[in-house]
């Protein structure tokens, strides 16, 4: 298996532009979610699905951002418009029940 | 709220010399997880403890779990250069899947 896979890599976007992260959890998990990681605020969790369905969402910051999962095989994160404060490294894991989870290799969003 | 707690944030030591992270939580949990971090890298999943008194061990790392005390450990054992890292614990809610993780701890094992 590939493991978790999140594309881009790299972002780097104007203020004000939509930001789209995408990730494809590894096949037969069925937990998925969406951390921030910064130098200031550590880890947090933003978003987890179960089963494609929204569990907990109070780490999302703000109505700027949004996640869909609207299949087993993929989900997105979208922020609009991006803020300079976004700025961070995105991660997505996935876990099947009672699992460890394993972390994709992040996408770097730089909002200049 | 949970809080987890780890210390020390930073370590710095020698080659061949052991040592103990440390990661107190604040609430009731039923599940602990420790993480190693490489610089720009993702984390990679090392240990998870399920229960009161689990112990597990990797190598020259083991990990322990004391529900009651709210605390678990990550000793190491004759460090060697190749576990410089930033380590993170953990920990489960009781209710639901969310993880509240640590600060972590950057640990430096100098030659």
């Amino acid at each position: 298996d590939a493991g978790v896979i999140q594309s881009p890599r790299h972002e780097v976007t104007e203020m004000g532009q939509e930001v789209t992260l995408r990730c494809k959890p590894i096949s037969g998990h069925d937990y998925l979610f969406w951390y921030r990681q910064t130098m200031m605020r550590g880890l947090e969790l933003l978003i987890y699905f179960n089963n494609n369905v929204p569990i907990d969402d109070s780490g999302m910051p703000e109505d700027r951002f949004s996640a869909k999962m609207p299949n087993a095989s993929f989900s997105t994160l979208k922020i609009q418009p991006s803020e300079p404060r976004d700025s961070a490294v995105y991660f997505c894991a996935s876990r099947p029940s009672d699992r460890k989870s394993f972390f994709g290799q992040g996408t770097r969003l730089t909002v200049v | 709220e949970l809080k987890v707690e780890q210390n020390p944030l930073f370590l710095s030591m020698q080659e061949g010399k052991n040592y103990t992270i440390y990661c107190n939580y604040s609430t009731t949990s039923d599940r602990l997880y420790w993480y190693r971090q490489d610089p720009g890298k993702s984390l990679e999943s090392l240990f998870v403890l399920l229960s009161n008194g689990a112990v597990k061990q990797e190598g020259r790392l083991m990990a322990s779990l004391d529900t009651k005390a709210r605390l678990s450990t990550l000793h190491i054992t004759a460090a060697v250069h190749d576990l410089s890292a930033t380590y993170f614990c953990a920990v489960g809610e009781t209710s639901g899947s969310r993880l509240t993780f640590g600060e972590g701890t950057q640990l430096t094992v100098n030659p």
